[in-house]
């Protein structure tokens, strides 16, 4: 069965300061992992996938294989970032079930 | 607001009552989906929906849960004999399931918060 490890539950940061947000995952086959992002009172929503190789407000991810890993990046933190940031796999091309770290929050101080 | 909407959004109950919430997809998505998740944790899946046909359910469905979507469209998720374990949020989540794999974007609601005393 696929596991998401995210081993930090809180990471906390001054404003412009680099951020790593690590998440390990362990899974047979081929993953799908992405990334998810909830802001105090709203809703879960997608950040990034590795599949897109794209950079959204700043952050991007890679999908280490060697590791099992797909740490978030960002090389100079705002303090609109502070949120909670999910990492999340899903089997390639076999169903549809998210499985999702713990989460941690990030914390940007000015 | 075209998003994802759940109702109610917070329900207290009493042990043993039984509960329904209700999920409305973002219109047009065939893929609806059901989370649970507690305090401190991340989302877990409890199942999902192709248009009304459920295709998957996690080992976390007991036997008390049971979701339906008759027409396809809307979705509800029924707990019977709540339990002080079943305290959490219910979070709701549709797709659409298209020839791009990269659109196949899961959007979330807000979720459903139950608290059972």
């Amino acid at each position: 069965a696929q596991r998401v490890t995210q081993p930090e539950k809180l990471l906390s940061v001054f404003k412009g300061a680099p951020v790593e947000l690590k998440c390990n995952y362990s899974y047979s086959g081929s993953p799908e992992l992405f990334w998810y992002v909830q802001y105090s009172r709203q809703r879960l929503q997608l950040l990034l996938r590795h599949i897109s190789r794209e950079s959204i407000k700043g952050f991007t991810a890679d999908l280490n294989k060697g590791e099992t890993s797909f740490h978030l990046k960002k090389p100079f933190a705002q303090e609109e970032d502070s949120a909670m940031y999910y990492c999340a796999l899903r089997k390639y091309n076999a169903g549809n079930m998210l499985t999702f770290g713990g989460g941690t929050r990030l914390m940007v101080k000015p | 607001d075209t998003g994802v909407s759940q109702d109610p959004r917070h329900k207290i109950t009493k042990r043993g009552q039984n509960v329904t919430f209700r999920c409305d997809p973002i219109s047009e998505h065939n893929r609806l989906y059901w989370y649970r998740q507690t305090l401190g944790q991340g989302p877990e899946f409890l199942t999902y929906f192709q248009n009304e046909a459920q295709l998957e359910k996690s080992r976390l469905l007991s036997d008390r849960f049971s979701a339906e979507r008759p027409k396809g469209s809307f979705s509800t998720l029924e707990i019977q004999r709540t339990e002080q374990g079943d305290s959490a949020m219910y979070l709701c989540a549709s797709s659409l399931l298209g020839q791009s794999h990269s659109g196949n974007t899961i959007y979330f609601g807000e979720g459903s918060w139950l608290t059972v005393v």
